[in-house]
């Protein structure tokens, strides 16, 4: 059975720092792994896919790599604002199309 | 830009009364799903949906829990009789393809008292 993880669950941190959020997942027979950002109370924003042949993708001032054979993804983020301030969630998809999602980390952007 | 709808933003319902939540997913996908998310836990696969059936669901989809695409843009998601154990935030997803992106809805809060 497909397990994500994200740790830590919470990160603080100053605005401008660039940062890294982990995401592991223990079957490595996805098809692709999506990064999602959710506000308190709200959906969940797509804010990358990386399939499973890819080894990075770009958007803006986010980056995520994924490294399928060691069963991890990272997600970088740029000279980081108050308003990235959110709950950042990694699922992968397996066979059968559906999402597994880690349990997320949320991010505090201080000014 | 097209998005997932999903009606009603909450509904509050007496345990074991039936619950209907709706959505629309963007108008050419063909694949739909729901999730959900307990507080303070993880979001949940319930069920995907392709070519007017069913393709896999989990194990909380139980026969409680029916989904349903009654005309050519709604996909809804009926709980026949609620438990207080399903309060929680109900999904909607929908992709073109199986293994593509898939854009959410803003969720329904369902609380079941």
């Amino acid at each position: 059975k497909q397990e994500v993880t994200q740790i830590p669950a919470a990160l603080s941190v100053p605005e401008g720092e660039n940062l890294v959020l982990n995401c592991s997942f223990t079957d490595s027979a996805i098809y692709n792994l999506q990064w999602f950002r959710q506000d308190p109370g709200k959906g969940l924003t797509s804010l990358l896919l990386i399939q499973s042949s890819q080894r990075e993708q770009t958007s803006g001032r986010l980056n995520a790599s994924l490294d399928k054979s060691s069963g991890r993804s990272t997600l970088y983020i740029a000279a980081s604002q108050p308003g990235d301030s959110a709950t950042y969630l990694c699922a992968v998809t397996g066979a059968n199309s559906k999402l597994t999602f880690g349990k997320g980390i949320t991010l505090s952007v201080r000014p | 830009e097209p998005e997932v709808t999903q009606t009603p933003s909450h509904q509050v319902t007496q345990m074991g009364q039936e619950v209907i939540l709706r959505c629309v997913p963007i108008s050419n996908h063909l694949y739909f799903y729901w999730y959900r998310q307990i507080l303070g836990q993880k979001v949940e696969f319930l069920v995907s949906f392709y070519n007017n059936e069913i393709s896999e669901k989990s194990e909380i989809f139980d026969d409680q829990f029916s989904v349903e695409r009654p005309d050519g843009s709604n996909f809804t998601l009926k709980i026949r009789s609620t438990k207080l154990e399903d309060s929680a935030m109900y999904f909607c997803a929908s992709t073109g393809q199986g293994r593509e992106t898939q854009y959410f809805g803003p969720g329904t809060r369902l609380l079941v008292l």
